[in-house]
């Protein structure tokens, strides 16, 4: 299958700070990527949809101004948290789907962000 | 609004005994169903999914699901569990692309020796 792949695998940063996650497609053109993030012991709710080129859509709830997201090429779409918190600790989680709306999305490994 | 139920948030079963792993669903149009798993600290490998046709679905590591309409129930069962099969297991459903997916809460197994 396509790989995708995420860095950092975990970060952990200061209170007030910002901290950007990558999310690569390695041998496919994404022209779609998604964001998920994942609480301890929860499931995964995705937070945006980023189409190459175009701003993100945002699911209801997740605030636009603090979590960045950039899809500026069609390999590689970065997550930025700005002046995180301890509550934006969690497990975030892309995925990407080349080509057409008939093709699938594969997942990366995730990324562990810790706030303190 | 489209929703997945995973009834069962731990379960622990002997190696080598079988395993069925429950999934219920909510969707309004025709579902795209999908079984993920995920190890410790990792990202998500696709099992299997079903978008049509043949109701049974065989997937990777000698998974299996079943869909059933009737009962909007996409179960997922294994017939001899192996050690390393221990991880967390979700259920989700979406578009035919795996895009825009809903999850279950997942569902904990333990394999004891």
């Amino acid at each position: 299958g396509a790989v995708v792949s995420q860095h950092p695998s975990w970060v952990i940063c200061k209170s007030g700070t910002s901290v950007k996650i990558e999310c690569r497609s390695l041998d496919f053109q994404a022209t779609t990527m998604f964001w998920y993030r994942q609480f301890p012991k929860q499931s995964l709710m995705l937070m945006a949809t980023s189409n190459e080129g175009s701003k993100a859509t945002y699911e209801q709830g997740v605030e636009k101004d603090k979590f960045l997201i950039n899809h500026a090429s069609l390999t590689l779409s970065t997550l930025t948290v700005t002046s995180a918190h301890p509550e934006d600790s969690s497990f975030y989680i892309c995925s990407a789907r080349g080509g057409g709306p008939g093709t699938e999305a594969f997942f990366g490994q995730g990324t562990r962000l810790t706030v303190v | 609004a489209q929703s997945v139920t995973q009834p069962d948030i731990h379960i622990t079963v002997s190696e080598g005994a079988s395993l069925e792993l429950r999934c219920n669903y909510s969707y309004g149009a025709t579902p795209y169903l999908f079984w993920y798993v995920q190890s410790p600290g990792q990202g998500l490998q696709l099992l299997l999914k079903y978008f049509s046709g043949d109701t049974l679905v065989q997937g990777i590591k000698g998974f299996e699901a079943e869909f059933k309409r009737s009962q909007s129930s996409f179960n997922l069962r294994k017939p001899s569990v192996h050690w390393s099969d221990a991880a967390e297991y979700f259920c989700a459903v979406g578009a035919r692309t795996a895009s825009k997916l809903t999850f279950g809460t997942g569902t904990r197994l333990q394999v004891t020796l």
